[in-house]
């Protein structure tokens, strides 16, 4: 079983500022099967990014994914009071067929 | 917009089944596209799936709770159901239900959540 871990696991940051939040894989992932997600408290997960760096519908550009192989990062660019919530990432493995997901970093305001 | 609502008890006792139901609106459960899934958050835990089920029947489990979980499918009801024996305190969480494309594609829509309590 793939085992993902993410980097920090909390990361304090003021509105404006960038965030880069990593997602290291236990082996190689395909880029096609890693995906990012938003948490706020209390609600469901939110679709971010798919095949790594590809953006959801409605996602907005400040929000992007890059990464290859073991190493994966979200960014995002200028961050607004909106971002500040838990994000996860996700990989799928075909053999056996499943899907695991990192911890969480939880992104707060400095 | 397609939809996904969790519906079932909220409190399980330890040693018995877990049974939840995932109503799918404004849509399709029959979509040749998607996949459906199961997916559940222990309080102040991260996210784990359990296992995505095809309208054909199909299905794909975690491999750690495979022993316990059944998932179906009823596609005149347009649902699809989550079952989880032998519950103990550690089946406490949020189950979410979800919809993804081909295996390996993520989890575009989600529904909001239901809280299920293991205890006697």
């Amino acid at each position: 079983e793939i085992v993902l871990t993410q980097s920090p696991g909390t990361l304090s940051l003021s509105p404006g500022e960038r965030a880069t939040l990593s997602c290291r894989a236990s082996q190689s992932v395909s880029s096609s099967y890693l995906a990012w997600y938003q948490q706020k408290p209390g609600q469901a997960p939110r679709l971010l990014i798919y095949g790594a760096s590809s953006r959801a519908t409605g996602i907005p550009d400040r929000f992007s994914g890059s990464g290859s192989g073991t190493d994966f990062t979200l960014t995002i660019s200028r961050l607004e009071p909106e971002d500040f919530a838990v994000y996860y990432c996700q990989q799928y493995g075909a053999s056996p067929p499943m899907y695991t997901f990192g911890q969480g970093t939880k992104l707060e305001i400095k | 917009q397609l939809q996904l609502q969790e519906s079932g008890p909220g409190l399980v006792k330890p040693s018995e089944t877990l049974s939840l139901t995932c109503s799918v609106s404004s849509g399709s459960i029959s979509s040749s596209h998607y996949y459906w899934g199961w997916i559940r958050q222990p309080p102040g835990k991260g996210l784990e799936w359990i296992g995505t089920i095809y309208y054909s029947g199909s299905t794909y489990y975690k491999s750690s709770l495979k022993s316990r979980v059944t998932i179906s499918v009823d596609t005149s009801n347009n649902q699809f159901s989550l079952k989880l024996s032998s519950v103990t305190a550690a089946d406490t969480a949020v189950y979410y239900c979800s919809r993804h494309g081909p295996p390996g594609t993520a989890f575009d829509i989600w529904g909001q959540g239901t809280m299920v309590t293991v205890s006697s």
